[in-house]
């Protein structure tokens, strides 16, 4: 079954520190593989795509094929990058192309 | 934002009765879908639409069914409220099926309480 996990429901750091949000995904064809985020008081919008591979705001995200994981990861945790971070795979179930989302991971960042 | 609303922003309603939830959007865009989130289940897609008058199940449809009459409509149908359908839903749409340069485009949710 198509499945993403998110095993931290919260993770809180310091401002500076590195982070890293982990997402693993089960799926049997080849996965597209997304992060999406929402900060306080604003809707739902990407964040970064794996085929992008490219930085977004810092982050950035590698598919590990062999892993079955997509973790976002930051050198240096900022105020402004608290939010609710949702890890997400792009696949056919049941014969049509659907998002799948994961738990989410509140992140906070202390100052 | 892109332009998606949703209305109601903010629902209380009683066990059993019906509820509808409408999204608008002035995007033209051909797929619209219906979420809710939940504590501890993340996003969960409950109906889609690929068309006017197009729609299919999602993972979570049991007790709610959607209408898309025209292309910037797609409603949200509570048939009859239960408590369990106490949530935040979001519509969202996007230019094509979900794909790797298919960005899914969010609508600020309602929240919904079945008392």
């Amino acid at each position: 079954a198509q499945r993403v996990t998110q095993p931290e429901k919260l993770l809180s750091v310091f401002k500076g520190a590195p982070v890293e949000l982990k997402c693993n995904y089960s799926y049997s064809g080849s996965p597209e593989l997304f992060w999406y985020v929402q900060y306080s008081r604003q809707r739902l919008q990407l964040l970064l795509r794996h085929i992008s591979r490219e930085s977004i705001k810092g982050f950035t995200a590698d598919l590990n094929k062999g892993e079955t994981s997509f973790h976002l990861k930051k050198p240096f945790a900022q105020e402004e990058d608290s939010a609710m971070y949702y890890c997400a795979l792009s696949g056919v179930i049941q014969g049509a192309q659907k998002l799948v989302f994961g738990q989410g991971t509140r992140l906070t960042i202390n100052p | 934002d892109a332009g998606i609303t949703q209305s109601p922003r903010h629902k209380v309603t009683e066990t059993g009765t019906p509820v509808t939830l409408r999204c608008h959007q002035t995007e033209n865009h051909r797929y619209m879908y219906w979420y809710r989130q939940d504590p501890g289940h993340g996003l969960r897609l409950i109906h889609y639409s690929y068309g006017v008058k197009d729609t299919d199940k999602g993972e979570v449809s049991d007790g709610y069914s959607v209408s898309r009459s025209k292309t910037e409509d797609f409603l949200l149908t509570l048939e009859s409220a239960t408590s369990s359908q106490t949530s935040v839903y979001f519509c969202a749409i996007s230019e094509s099926a979900a794909g790797v340069y298919n960005e899914q485009f969010f609508g600020p949710g309602t929240r919904l309480t079945v008392l």
